[in-house]
């Protein structure tokens, strides 16, 4: 999978208890996203990452945030979970931004159930 | 505004058949375009992608697409399934920096590819 590893890989939590996902490459590329996939739905973009503490929104990035305080690393926080973010979370990591043909590289995804 | 559209979510062939999943996009400028596949429990891997080069473009495993600008299309196709391609498969469109990309690829539904024996 490219250097990219997810942890946890699953993991059952609470409503309204805090989370967080953990991103790590050890590819050193500059882009690193979050995406959930929900059945229905493909994968959704819910933030980005372009460089150490440079971070953007994605399509549904309400009630997460993100930070990036390494370059290997990309941490996705739910703030207070809700059973609306029961999901599979993929990170995925890209040489250049999307949008310059460069594919993205994914890791092998979380699997998050809040009940 | 790009959009991706997966024509069928279910596709099912017999092994030794060919195998044809379809996807139209929308984009306001040049797009780059994608397939991506997962297999069950698994992260996604690049099949293969369009970059304005060749429009008929090969891939890993036997898969090729070609790219039709006046269909806005983009369908992936095999002559010949094998069980081991049973998965799931995803078309993705990315616009060029021209379109103000803010990092975002466009995922379409999935298409899920059952093969018979």
């Amino acid at each position: 999978d490219a250097g990219i590893t997810q942890s946890p890989r699953h993991k059952v939590t609470e409503t309204g208890t805090p989370v967080t996902l953990r991103c790590h490459q050890t590819e050193n590329h500059r882009y690193m996203y979050w995406y959930r996939q929900d059945p229905g739905h493909g994968l959704r973009l819910i933030h980005y990452s372009y460089g150490v503490k440079d971070t953007d929104k994605g399509e549904v990035s309400d009630g997460y945030s993100v930070s990036r305080s390494k370059t290997e690393d990309f941490l996705l926080t739910l703030e207070s979970a809700t059973s609306s973010q029961t999901s599979v979370y993929f990170c995925a990591i890209s040489e250049s931004l999307a949008g310059n043909s460069d594919e993205q590289f994914f890791g092998p995804g979380t699997r998050l159930t809040v009940l | 505004a790009q959009s991706v559209t997966q024509l069928d979510s279910h596709v099912s062939v017999s092994e030794g058949t060919p195998v044809l999943l379809r996807c139209n996009y929308s984009s306001s400028y040049s797009p780059s375009l994608f397939w991506y596949v997962q297999h069950p429990n698994k992260g996604l891997q690049l099949l293969l992608k369009y970059t304005s080069a060749a429009t008929l473009v090969k891939g890993i495993n036997g898969f090729e697409a070609e790219f039709k600008k006046s269909e806005t299309s983009f369908h992936l196709t095999k002559p010949s399934a094998h069980m081991s391609d049973a998965a799931e498969y995803f078309c993705v469109v990315s616009e060029g920096r021209a379109g103000g990309s803010q990092g975002n690829l466009i995922f379409g539904k999935g298409t899920k590819l059952s093969v018979k024996p």
